[in-house]
């Protein structure tokens, strides 16, 4: 199986920041990399497929980028509306894998 | 608009089975599988499962097999998981989410149910 590692586990931040999260991948994954983002109470929601293609109606602020094992999402200005937990998860090869979760928290 | 429904939360004693629903509407139902996830909070976001909409062909995580089935029809728009022989580690949210079968170019996971909450107690 394929075993994804995000770090941080939880980020600290303001309102106008800049973030980035870190995703590693144990083995190659090409750009078959997926992030979503996740509130309480709520499923996940799609924000970028293919490693940096972002899905129709997320902000611009949002971006992804790596291919292989590296992986990054970055969110330019932290707007009141991201404070939330964020996952990547490969589906290059079943079964389908989550990294632990980045937890972005004011 | 897409939506994928669920069944409401469910309450099962150690040993029993539970199916979950997910009422598809809004899209071609046959043009997609069906993904069940569960999210706990000592294990995370796990992938449980998938069922082509069109074929009925499922394929398992391992640490299931043996105790998931995976279902649909076609004609009502329903998948369902079926999880049996429960023990209070599948105390979970449930999740169904749809997946492209290659006929649509929509990405993996752009839509998911809103979740069943699953507890498992004597």
């Amino acid at each position: 199986d394929t075993q994804m590692t995000q770090s941080p586990s939880t980020v600290s931040a303001s309102v106008g920041d800049r973030v980035t999260i870190t995703c590693r991948a144990s083995q190659s994954i090409s750009t078959w990399l997926a992030w979503f983002q996740q509130k309480p109470g709520k499923a996940p929601r799609l924000l970028i497929y293919k490693a940096s293609t972002l899905q129709d109606g997320v902000p611009s602020r949002f971006s992804g980028d790596g291919s292989g094992t590296e992986f990054t999402l970055t969110i330019i200005s932290l707007q009141p509306d991201d404070f939330a937990t964020y996952y990547c998860q490969q589906y290059d090869t079943f079964p389908l894998t989550f990294g632990g979760g980045t937890k972005v928290e004011i | 608009q897409v939506q994928l429904e669920q069944s409401g939360a469910d309450v099962k004693k150690p040993g029993a089975a539970v199916r979950v629903s997910c009422k598809a509407s809004g899209f071609t139902f046959t043009d997609y599988y069906f993904h069940w996830l569960r999210q706990t909070p000592g294990q995370g976001l796990e992938w449980v499962g998938r069922i082509n909409g069109k074929s009925g062909d499922t394929m398992y995580e391992k640490r299931f097999l043996g105790r998931i089935s995976l279902t649909r029809d076609t004609s009502i728009t329903t998948a369902y998981m079926d999880l049996s022989n429960l023990t209070s580690d599948d105390t979970a949210f449930y999740y169904c989410a749809r997946g492209p079968r290659g006929v649509v170019s929509t990405p993996l996971f752009d839509h998911w149910g809103q979740g069943t909450l699953v507890t498992v107690s004597s």
